[in-house]
């Protein structure tokens, strides 16, 4: 049993188009987020959810739109894409935040290319 | 700004040598520094953590050393083997909310 999926695992798509990636997680967990991973790995927080409530919102361009339908599952859809949105994006969840663990439990990530 | 400072980028070892990767911070009120270990095509995966009330932490081959007046953190790779070969990112958050990351250090393990 996958704890944290996402999906689409790759996605490939031109200049100004829109796209989401999806993500759920069978943990039971009330936290969920959005990193982006560059080409050097830098591993960057965009988006937290703790129980469907945005939580942490860095600052990403307004075109990046997060939805949290229930706390098992979290979207990232992106709009008019850009070369630089080209990364690798990666679904993490943890338990609330008060446990004191931090410990997050990410999925497998879902590469995007822009062309 | 990155809030936790990583090093190496990257370093090669040989099978069975000892691998050190060190982290700096500078935010005070971090009180939980965990290790991530990613590899290829997968996601971080948490490894090892440590609280800063401990100096040392070991779990198998790999061991935290942790000096909080020094505000720096290090992971040991003993008897390091192929299987280590991966990125290893370090991290440090409070009381578990917003995990900053150093920026990574891939590590080669040649047998």
């Amino acid at each position: 049993d996958t704890a944290v999926s996402q999906t689409p695992k790759y996605l490939v798509t031109q200049m100004g188009n829109d796209k989401s990636i999806k993500c759920e997680q069978n943990l039971g967990h009330d936290t969920m987020y959005w990193y982006k991973q560059d080409s050097k790995k830098f591993l960057k927080i965009m988006f937290s959810y703790n129980n469907k409530e945005l939580i942490i919102n860095e600052t990403v361009p307004n075109r990046f739109s997060p939805k949290s339908p229930d706390k098992a599952h979290l979207n990232l859809h992106i709009n008019s894409l850009e070369l630089g949105d080209s990364a690798v994006y990666f679904c993490a969840s943890s338990p609330i935040a008060e446990k004191g663990t931090g410990e997050l439990f990410f999925g497998e990530g879902s590469r995007l290319t822009v062309l | 700004q990155q809030q936790v400072k990583q090093s190496p980028q990257s370093l090669i070892v040989q099978k069975g040598g000892i691998s050190i990767i060190n982290c700096a911070y500078e935010n005070t009120a971090f009180d939980y520094f965990p290790w991530y270990q990613q590899f290829p095509g997968k996601g971080p995966a948490l490894l090892i953590a440590i609280r800063p009330d401990v100096s040392e932490k070991k779990e198998g081959r790999f061991t935290i050393s942790f000096n909080k007046s020094a505000k720096q953190f290090s992971l040991h790779i003993m008897d390091s083997q192929p299987g280590d070969s991966a990125t290893y990112f370090c991290a440090a958050s409070m009381r578990g909310y917003k995990l900053s990351f150093g920026a990574g250090t891939t590590v080669t393990v040649r047998a």
